[in-house]
């Protein structure tokens, strides 16, 4: 049990358009999700945590106006980048937390983005 | 401030010699501690994870880990590697800071010489 799923696996896009991935918690339901962006041979850093039906909590640095985020339901976060540059490429993971204590989060097999 | 540390951006080991990765942490209260593994282009594998108890615990693939309070460390060992363990190993300690997160070390890129 635990899946997380991640769609799509990879995306190419132009610049100035937006790009959508989703990020799926397949048998649980997730109170919190979060979002990371992996540099090549770099750690992950957290962008933010998302909560189901309200407003994500970014880290600092990271601009919330270009990194969009919806928790619509327990199951389902979506990260939006809007009007995506060359920068934004960068390889993006998910994970969940099952919200029984376990403390242990499940993570997505994660979205290569690639912006032209 | 919460803080993971893996001292070794890269190990190179031969294939069927030991290996330890280090991970020390900084955190006020008993963390929950977890070793994952990726290969390029994936995603993270858990190998094992640390809540209370034992301080020795076995993972997927042969690979342990022992926590050591005194010295706030959670060492990654593995007896004898495999060709197929060359990837990158993150350290990563569950806080609670506002909401329970990760907080991950650098990584430690593994390369086994044939």
């Amino acid at each position: 049990g635990a899946v997380v799923s991640q769609h799509p696996s990879w995306v190419i896009c132009k610049s100035g358009t937006s790009v959508k991935i989703e990020c799926r918690s397949l048998d649980f339901q997730a109170t919190t999700m979060f979002w990371y962006r992996q540099f090549p041979k770099q750690s992950l850093m957290l962008m933010a945590t998302s909560n189901e039906g309200s407003k994500a909590t970014y880290e600092q640095g990271v601009e919330k106006d270009k990194f969009l985020i919806n928790h619509a339901s327990l199951t389902l976060s979506t990260l939006t980048v809007t009007s995506a540059h060359p920068e934004d490429s960068s390889f993006y993971i998910c994970s969940a937390d099952r919200g029984q204590g376990t403390g242990e989060l499940f993570f997505g097999e994660g979205s290569r983005l690639t912006v032209l | 401030a919460q803080s993971v540390t893996q001292p070794d951006i890269h190990i190179t080991v031969s294939e069927g010699a030991s290996l330890e990765l280090r991970c020390n942490y900084s955190y006020g209260a008993t963390p929950y501690l977890f070793w994952y593994v990726q290969s390029p282009g994936q995603g993270l594998q858990l190998l094992l994870k640390y809540f209370s108890g034992d301080t020795l615990v076995q993972g997927i693939k042969g690979f342990e880990a022992e926590f050591k309070r005194s010295q706030s460390s959670f060492n990654l060992r593995k007896p004898s590697v495999h060709w197929s363990d060359a990837a990158e190993y993150f350290c990563a300690v569950g806080a609670t800071s506002g909401t329970y997160k990760y907080i991950f070390g650098t990584g430690t890129r593994l390369k086994v010489l044939a």
